[in-house]
């Protein structure tokens, strides 16, 4: 199992400029989750997902948009970047029935907008 | 809203010596307290959790203490290693959700 995937490693935005970051699990898992981690900080919810079709907003969803067509994919998509959005995003999964479960993580893609 | 308050930010030990980081949490229905280390440009990888059914969680050198009523949960690592040395994350959940809330991490040092 490849495990949880993250493409572009790295990134650099303009202000303005649009992306979308990828995540894919092969692990079968029903939840997955997007973090921003700033430096020195701990990681951030900014979105999740508890199965295909179904999202919701975590502690700091401003300037983003998720969406869960597979249960497979959960790409995070940043509209109009922003320097505050200067971060490593880090895309995890877990298999879940609401009480607490491993989070297994991507390896994280490094974005900088200028 | 709910946070987690992490302590050390920093903290040097020397190889064989012992190491505690407390976190605070103020969610009283969280059930759920997970450890992440992680080390330099790398993913955070989970080292050991606990339930709140449990006082007390061991892994060989790593330990797990969990206070409920005080709402605080410490991570013990005994006979510390130079491989040791990262950046440690709590975190709590949300409620009885999936949903965590980290700390903000504390780096350790084991010096040789």
């Amino acid at each position: 199992n490849a495990g949880v995937t993250q493409t572009p490693k790295f990134r650099i935005l303009k202000i303005g400029q649009s992306m979308t970051l990828q995540c894919a699990q092969d692990m079968n898992h029903n939840y997955m989750y997007w973090y921003r981690q700033d430096p020195g900080m701990g990681l951030k919810l900014i979105y999740y997902s508890v199965g295909a079709g179904i999202t919701d907003k975590g502690e700091v969803p401003n300037g983003y948009n998720v969406s869960r067509s597979t249960t497979e994919d959960f790409p995070l998509r940043l509209e109009l970047a922003a320097p505050s959005q200067t971060s490593v995003y880090f895309c995890a999964s877990s298999y879940s029935r609401g009480q607490g479960y491993e989070q297994y993580f991507g390896p994280g893609t490094r974005l900088t907008v200028t | 809203g709910e946070n987690v308050e992490q302590h050390p930010s920093t903290l040097s030990v020397q190889e064989g010596d012992s190491a505690v980081i407390k976190c605070t949490y103020s969610d009283s229905a969280s059930n759920y307290f997970p450890w992440y280390k992680q080390e330099l440009g790398k993913r955070p990888q989970l080292i050991i959790d606990i339930r709140s059914n449990v006082g007390e969680k061991k892994d060989q050198r790593i330990a797990v203490t969990l206070n409920k009523t005080a709402k605080h949960f410490s991570l013990h690592i005994t006979e510390t290693q130079p491989e040791d040395s990262a950046v440690y994350f709590c975190a709590a959940s949300m409620g009885v959700t999936d949903k965590l809330i980290f700390g903000t991490g504390t780096r350790l040092q084991v010096f040789p």
